[in-house]
């Protein structure tokens, strides 16, 4: 199992710019979540899906982020325009309820640095 | 609010020894515990869970612990490793339709040979 996939690894980029995170979950798992990490604010949750449909976003910061997951297999990211206060570490996690509870799997994280 | 809460941010300790590492949880409704492992540059990776029907679980080296009474989880980890020094964090579902965990904010553990 090659795990949760996230590209690109790193990302630098200038403020204003759009930036697209990509995630391929674990073949089988129904859920996928999107966190961000940084040192100040630790892990938080941005949003997850539960079989491809957005379940809870309230974590997305503001109307510059947007996540779709158009299929079972994929789902990106989007930051448009970028900011400085942005850059984080975004962690996509997938997983698979047994009995309504789950253990999340977490890719290698994009590192974003927006200058 | 709810929150998770670790009662250290660092614990250093002697390559062998046993370690434990310490999280308060605020909601009694909670149901399901996980302590992650997250190394330099990478994600974080499941360790153990427990749900709350259970007050113990073990794994290979590692033992969890739950006091719901006082809403205390604890990781124990047996003859620690160099390979143990990590950032430790433990999270909680609170969610009953199973899938909203709640990270704390993490316990750096050092292991010096």
């Amino acid at each position: 199992d090659a795990g949760v996939i996230q590209s690109p690894r790193h990302e630098v980029t200038e403020m204003g710019q759009e930036v697209t995170l990509r995630c391929k979950p674990i073949s089988g798992h129904n859920s996928l979540f999107w966190y961000r990490q940084t040192m100040m604010r630790g892990l938080e949750l941005l949003i997850y899906f539960n079989n491809n449909v957005p379940i809870d976003d309230s974590g997305m910061p503001e109307d510059r982020f947007s996540a779709k997951m158009p299929n079972a297999s994929f789902s990106t990211l989007k930051i448009q325009p970028s900011e400085p206060r942005d850059s984080a570490v975004y962690f996509c996690a997938s997983g698979s309820p047994p009995q309504g509870q789950e253990t999340q799997y977490f890719g290698p994280g994009t590192r974003l640095l927006v200058l | 609010g709810e929150s998770v809460g670790l009662h250290l941010p660092t614990l250093s300790v002697q390559e062998g020894d046993n370690s434990i590492i310490n999280c308060a949880y605020s909601n009694s409704a909670s149901d399901y515990f996980i302590w992650y492992k997250q190394e330099s540059g990478k994600g974080p990776q499941f360790i153990i869970d427990i749900r709350s029907n259970m007050d113990k679980r073990q794994g290979q080296r590692v033992t969890v612990l739950l006091n719901k009474t006082v809403k205390h989880l604890s990781l124990q980890i047996a003859a620690t490793q160099p390979g143990d020094s990590a950032v430790y964090f433990c999270a909680e579902n609170i969610d009953q339709a199973g899938t909203a965990l709640i990270f704390g904010k993490g316990t750096t553990l050092s292991v010096s040979s």
